[in-house]
């Protein structure tokens, strides 16, 4: 399934409220994902099932949407939170992921 | 707390087989179905295949011909074997967990990658 994400990059200041659209070739029955990945690491899981917030992360992550668009909100960022987000699917086999969202320091 | 450390070889040769190996510490590999996902610059994240601890596994079709993955419990690792290597398969390869309290193929825990280069 192809996952496209936009924007590609964007950048906001620490506080602002940031939201990144994954959209699906074909409806995911809300089975998608939203990782994390800071520079040198590998990513790490913040939503599964399209909206449930995985254990330990903080509760300014939020996810949306169904069928083929969801969105991951960042309600007010924080200086930790400048990385690259990337979307998942799992719904098919094999499971895909988006080509990544940068967020950047403004 | 469950880490995962990935080790093997930085550099492989073209046509060579890259072999890597995922070591599962602060807890048990039993239980769990354990990946690989590699990353590049052009293709992003591609999930490669997987292996449950008792050795059953599953492979993309786009590399299944070249994959082979194998689990050795009682040294809580588990390996990957990619044959016939390009300069297409150099990536930074990473080992990751299904969490077992997920009905769909989601990874709750990550290395932190290792950069394999394929080249002369």
């Amino acid at each position: 399934i192809q996952m496209t994400q936009s924007p590609s990059s964007v950048s906001a200041s620490v506080g602002d409220r940031v939201t990144i659209t994954c959209r699906a070739g074909q409806g995911l029955n809300n089975w998608l994902a939203w990782y994390q990945q800071r520079p040198g690491q590998g990513p790490t899981l913040l939503i599964h099932g399209a909206s449930t917030l995985q254990s330990g992360v903080p509760s300014r992550f939020s996810g949306s949407g169904s069928g083929t668009e969801f969105t991951l909100t960042i309600s007010s960022l924080q200086p930790e939170d400048f990385a690259t987000y990337y979307c998942q699917e799992a719904h098919s086999f094999p499971v895909t992921f988006g080509q990544g969202t940068r967020l950047e320091i403004k | 707390q469950v880490s995962l450390q990935e080790s093997g070889p930085g550099l492989v040769r073209p046509s060579e087989t890259l072999s890597l190996t995922c070591t599962v510490s602060g807890g048990s590999i039993s239980g769990y179905y354990w990946s690989w996902v590699r990353q590049t610059p052009g293709e992003g994240l591609q999930w490669i295949g997987y292996i449950l601890y008792s050795g059953s596994t599953s492979y993309n079709p786009s590399l299944k011909s070249r994959v082979t993955m194998s689990v050795e419990t009682s040294e809580n690792q588990f390996s990957l074997k990619l044959s016939s290597v390009t300069a297409a398969d150099t990536a930074v390869y990473y080992c990751a967990r299904r969490g077992n309290s997920f009905p769909r193929y989601y990874m709750d825990v990550w290395g932190k990658g290792t950069t394999v280069t394929v080249s002369s």
